[in-house]
């Protein structure tokens, strides 16, 4: 089941400017973490937001949490060619599982970001 | 610097074949997990793994098989491949959490397989 749900799909960029992804999740949720894959490689860990904070940074990212909206955005501000790669938003699967790890992951939002 | 290994990125196999997919997490964690990734459908959960010798199902987990002896290695099997299981496999694992956490998950770079 796919609980999270990105967009846009793909989002194509210029160097410097900022880019927005947003995710679209169905069911009550503790928290929320944020992935990033380059091309064929693993995923690797952004950031996790809680269901009791609206917001948090990390360096150039910001990730915001809307539960009454069942939606989160995270943007990456003054985007490097670097930052070019796919990512995706991930939920707990079920309560029973948050404390493993299981996480169902949206299908993800392609950021190209040109020189 | 943490690591999970996946045996091979790259894997051709033939119709039938019997075929292991190995993953390593030299980070004592006691939960690894099976994931394909296939286009448009995102990544599904195949299997997962809480403790030696325990296994759960996962979305996807028909035609697949896995087998967890040690705490670093877990590994899936696809017992006769077939050609709709041409994929990107994605080994994870993660430490359980305490309290009210989500813990992360640490990602191979993945092993594409072809069945012909």
């Amino acid at each position: 089941s796919q609980q999270g749900e990105e967009d846009p799909q793909a989002l194509s960029i210029q160097e410097g400017e900022n880019a927005t992804m947003n995710c679209s999740y169905k069911t009550s949720i503790n928290n929320l973490q944020w992935y990033r894959q380059n091309s064929g490689r693993g995923l690797v860990h952004l950031i996790l937001i809680r269901s009791n904070e609206r917001e948090k940074h990390s360096g150039r990212l910001r990730v915001t949490l809307d539960t009454s909206k069942k939606s989160s955005s995270l943007l990456i501000t003054a985007s490097r060619a670097a930052d070019t790669a796919s990512y995706f938003c991930a939920t707990p699967r079920d309560a029973g599982g948050t404390s493993y790890g299981k996480l169902t992951f949206g299908q993800g939002t392609i950021l190209t970001v040109h020189p | 610097d943490v690591k999970v290994t996946q045996s091979s990125r790259y894997l051709v196999k033939r119709t039938g074949e019997k075929v292991f997919l190995e993953c390593v997490q030299d980070m004592d964690h006691e939960n690894m997990f099976w994931y394909r990734q296939d286009p448009g459908l995102g990544l599904r959960l195949i299997y997962f793994s809480y403790d030696v010798k325990m296994k759960e199902k996962g979305d996807i987990p028909e035609g697949y098989s896995v087998s967890r002896e040690k705490k670093e290695r877990f590994s899936l099997i696809l017992e006769s491949a077939s050609t709709n299981q041409t994929s990107m496999y994605l080994c994870a694992s993660s430490l359980s959490a305490l309290n009210w956490g989500s813990p992360d998950l640490f990602f191979g770079d993945g092993t594409r397989l072809s069945i012909l």
